[in-house]
């Protein structure tokens, strides 16, 4: 069974702070790998992707990829109470054939104010 | 740019009634789309893969007679809720990929689905 896993949490922290979300996948050959941010009652809106090993930085985001640990993360910088959420963490298993997502269950931050 | 509307954003209906659920990318063309179902607090379920111009795939236990997904176009996809339940009630969110980039997932703002 092809897994994405997250720390469902909830994570707290206080207004600028970073936060630290998790993520760590099972199929050593999935190639894309995604962070969506949930707002209760709403759906899911796309923060970043990350294709390749490394950083990748967009505005207070970072996304940090590893394949040989299998392991993907997200670091909020001067974290806001607007990024209280619910972080869900994707990657395409199927290895780009058929672009589907197998999403993990998120991971739910608090900014305390 | 790759903007994903649903309409309607919120529907009640009598149980054995049909609901139709409209998907539509409106600044790009998707060869696919999918259909998620989020119950409260739970995460989001795959139900169903839509590609244009051919049948929907749809995920194991999703029923393809009662939930009939139909990809007209390169912007649009509906889904349609057949005889429905109380049981059915539920977020519905439809997703689109750009041509373009195939790989992003870009979502809708989802239909509050309540069957009374």
């Amino acid at each position: 069974q092809k897994e994405v896993e997250q720390n469902s949490g909830p994570l707290s922290v206080p207004e600028g702070a970073i936060a630290s979300l998790n993520c760590t996948y099972s199929d050593r050959g999935s190639q894309s790998f995604f962070w969506y941010r949930q707002y209760s009652g709403k759906s899911p809106e796309l923060i970043m992707f990350i294709y390749s090993n490394g950083d990748k930085e967009d505005g207070r985001f970072t996304a940090q990829l590893n394949k040989a640990s299998q392991y993907v993360s997200l670091l909020i910088r001067d974290s806001q109470p607007s990024d209280s959420a619910t972080y869900l963490c994707a990657a395409d298993l199927s290895g780009g054939s058929n672009y589907k997502l197998t999403f993990g269950k998120g991971t739910l931050l608090t900014v305390n104010p | 740019g790759a903007v994903v509307s649903q309409h309607p954003s919120r529907v009640i209906c009598k149980s054995g009634t049909s609901v139709k659920i409209e998907c539509r990318s409106l600044d790009f063309q998707a060869t696919t789309m999918f259909w998620y179902r989020q119950f409260p607090k739970q995460s989001l379920m795959l139900m169903a893969t839509s590609n244009e111009g051919s049948k929907a795939t749809y995920e194991q236990g999703v029923e393809k007679d009662k939930f009939l997904i139909n990809h007209a176009s390169l912007t649009l996809s509906t889904l349609t809720v057949t005889s429905a339940h109380p049981e059915d009630s539920s977020f519905y969110i439809c997703s689109a990929n750009p041509i373009q980039s195939q790989e992003t997932q870009y979502f809708g703002p989802g239909t509050r689905l309540l069957v009374l």
